[in-house]
């Protein structure tokens, strides 16, 4: 149960985009579209922002968008804004003998 | 709207048992898959354990045969029953229910710290 592969960190400034890539396997990302998305500020429980690659829950702004190549999915950021600031952690359902991996999270810093 | 609250969170000592409990409300509790998910301090999140609706239970390897997780649906609730704990278990322990592929609530965790 390997987690996928995310960058440790990914910098923009206010009102630009930025894509956080997340690399899983052939067994997970690869296999499924069962990947979803969170948002985790200091101190508070992860948000869902996107589920099945790119779906957004009921709620979540449009600014944010996911997508799926292979084995690599990203989570694309619009309009970056401060409120941003945040940990983001993808995830992949694993099939019967892992059933869900993480990443290992993602710090993005509002310049 | 949509509530969990989990409990049980402690300082143990290697080696001990804890149980954590989830208490929902707000949602028809038996309709949903859940899951046990944990942070440790500083550290991503890893997922800890799922039983479905069905009674269907996962575990992740770190964890197999010392946690065990349960559901009572009679009394909208989820607990995880922890024994022969380790250093490396100390985390933030969150439930979280999932639907549609999402774990799309959660709760706001319970601390549990294994030292000596």
């Amino acid at each position: 149960q390997s987690a996928l592969t995310q960058p440790a960190s990914v910098s923009g400034s206010p009102g630009q985009s930025i894509t956080i890539s997340c690399t899983g396997t052939n067994s997970d990302i690869g296999n499924h579209n069962h990947v979803s998305w969170y948002q985790q500020h200091p101190g508070e429980a992860p948000k869902a922002l996107v589920y099945e690659v790119s779906e957004r829950p009921s709620g979540v702004s449009i600014r944010f968008s996911g997508s799926k190549s292979g084995n690599t999915a990203s989570l694309t950021i619009s309009g970056l804004q401060t409120e941003d600031e945040a940990d983001y952690y993808c995830c992949s359902y694993g099939g019967i003998y892992s059933f869900w991996v993480f990443g290992g999270g993602t710090k993005v810093t509002v310049l | 709207e949509v509530q969990l609250v989990e409990s049980g969170g402690d300082l143990v000592q290697p080696g001990e048992s804890l149980r954590l409990s989830c208490a929902a409300s707000g949602f028809m509790f038996s309709d949903y898959p859940m899951n046990w998910v944990r942070q440790a301090p500083g550290k991503g999140l890893e997922w800890v354990s799922h039983i479905s609706t069905d009674g269907g239970i996962y575990y992740a390897d770190s964890v197999k045969g010392r946690f065990t997780i349960s559901r009572d649906d009679a009394k909208d609730s989820l607990y995880l029953q922890m024994n022969s704990l380790r250093d490396e278990d100390t985390a933030i322990y969150y439930c979280a229910r999932d639907i549609n592929w999402v774990f799309n609530a959660w709760g706001q965790g319970t601390l549990v710290t294994v030292s000596s």
